[in-house]
């Protein structure tokens, strides 16, 4: 297993294009999650999925941003019209859940993120 | 809701010294507790996890934290550090319903750098 791998690591944008990193989580783990950290503060939560289900939406995640996980298994994150502010590390992770207890749960396991630099 | 603060946001200290990282949650609910650490150009690492059972909860590479439920803290320990150690340590916290969310949605702390000198 090769972990979690998150793509691109870095991207620099102009300010109101568009963009979208992609989360390949760890094969067996049926959630996926999205964080975004800013410099000097702890990552934030903004969404999960359950498999292709999109369980959960912080209120950071405006109108702007959208998130998909088409068959359950990668994920894509996309944020439209950017703006300086939303500069900052994108950060995937993934678990396993298995509501028939066949396997224990899991922890999140992270990815090495993605760097938006918006200018 | 939940909320988690990280009383340090540097600690420096010495090669073989002890260390305690603080860290203070709130919340409404009963949490699982967890401490993850970011060494540089890394991602996020599970370094220990506090679900059930015993409050003392240990790593394998020497750290140790335990719940205080009545304090609501959980806080890092270490004995000895190395200098392998300088990282930055996120304490996290999540909601724990029976039946309900895993431990992927996570609330974290603003982190604390920890630096090791020789």
């Amino acid at each position: 297993d090769t972990g979690v791998s998150q793509n691109p690591r870095h991207k620099i944008t102009k300010r109101g294009q568009n963009v979208t990193f992609r989360c390949d989580p760890i094969s067996e783990h049926n959630r996926l999650y999205w964080y975004r950290q800013t410099l000097g503060q702890g990552p934030e939560f903004l969404t999960y999925f359950q498999n292709e289900a999109q369980l959960e939406k912080s209120r950071l995640l405006s109108d702007r941003f959208s998130a998909e996980r088409p068959k359950g298994s990668f994920s894509t994150l996309e944020i439209q019209r950017t703006e300086q502010g939303d500069s900052a590390m994108y950060l995937c992770a993934s678990s396993l859940r298995d509501l028939k207890r066949r396997k224990p749960n899991t922890e999140a396991f992270f990815g090495q993120g993605t760097r938006l630099t918006v200018v | 809701a939940q909320s988690v603060t990280q009383l340090d946001s540097q600690v420096p200290v010495f090669e073989e010294a002890p260390v305690e990282l603080r860290c203070n949650y709130s919340s409404s609910v009963s949490v699982y507790l967890f401490w993850y650490v970011q060494y540089p150009n890394q991602g996020l690492q599970l370094l220990l996890k506090y679900l059930s059972g015993s409050t003392l909860v240990e790593s394998i590479n020497g750290f140790e934290a335990e719940f205080n439920k009545s304090q609501t803290s959980f806080h890092l320990r270490k004995p000895s550090v190395h200098i392998s150690d300088t990282a930055e340590y996120f304490c996290a916290v999540s909601d724990y319903r029976a039946g309900g969310t895993s431990y992927g949605k996570l609330t974290f702390g603003q982190g604390t750098i920890l630096t090791v000198h020789p």
